[in-house]
């Protein structure tokens, strides 16, 4: 199978700590995503990377992404008690198929 | 442009009656794809539509299930004789084609 893996399953951290997830998928991929979904909730797409990038920014979110080690990581800094949610990376192999999703890493902060 | 809509957010159907859920792309989007998310658990991919046509549907149950986008309205869900198994969050996702996807609310299928 080519579905991700997040790690860790569950994280807590403190408020303005940074908080930082991994994906690692299977096989070569055309390009990664993460998404944020609130608990009860739809995804919300937060960072895409391509496969020829290692790095991006968005806001406080930092993905880097190493097709060597089929990983990748996304860091939130500066946390807020509203990032508490389940993080998700998703794959696409090939391009217009289907996106393969991790089972996610659940965030807590505490305020 | 509004986002995807996906109807009804909350279904509840008894053991053997069909349910039917409904998809609404963002405007300009053609592509569509649905997802099942059991309670803790990440999404499954369940079946790929472009306009008319059933791209990959590698995720659907053999029985029961199936999918279709008209050329006009919405992307269906349809599951016929639904058993207490399939209850469910059901997300439908669209794209102008990949890389990026934006997903719907979901709807939250429950079979009594």
């Amino acid at each position: 199978s080519q579905q991700g893996e997040e790690d860790p399953q569950a994280l807590s951290i403190q408020e303005g700590e940074n908080a930082t997830m991994n994906c690692s998928y299977k096989t070569s991929i055309n390009n990664l995503q993460w998404y944020r979904q609130n608990s009860g909730r739809g995804l919300v797409h937060l960072i895409l990377i391509r496969s020829n990038e290692r790095e991006k920014h968005s806001g406080r979110l930092r993905v880097t992404l190493d097709t060597s080690k089929k990983s990748s990581s996304l860091l939130i800094t500066a946390s807020r008690a509203a990032d508490t949610a389940s993080y998700f990376c998703a794959t696409d192999v090939n391009t217009g198929n289907q996106f393969y999703f991790g089972t996610g890493t659940s965030l807590t902060v505490i305020p | 442009n509004a986002g995807v809509m996906q109807n009804p957010r909350h279904l509840v159907r008894r053991r053997g009656q069909e349910a039917r859920l409904r998809c609404s792309p963002m405007k300009g989007h053609s592509h569509v794809y649905w997802y099942r998310q059991l309670p803790e658990e990440g999404l499954k991919f369940m079946v790929y539509l472009q306009k008319e046509n059933i791209i990959d549907e590698s995720g659907m149950p053999k029985e029961r299930f199936s999918a279709e986008f008209p050329k006009e309205g919405p992307s269906i869900l349809r599951i016929q004789q639904v058993v207490r198994g399939d209850s469910a969050a059901y997300f439908c996702a669209s794209s102008p084609g990949v890389p990026e996807a934006f997903f719907g609310q979901g709807t939250r299928l429950t079979v009594v």
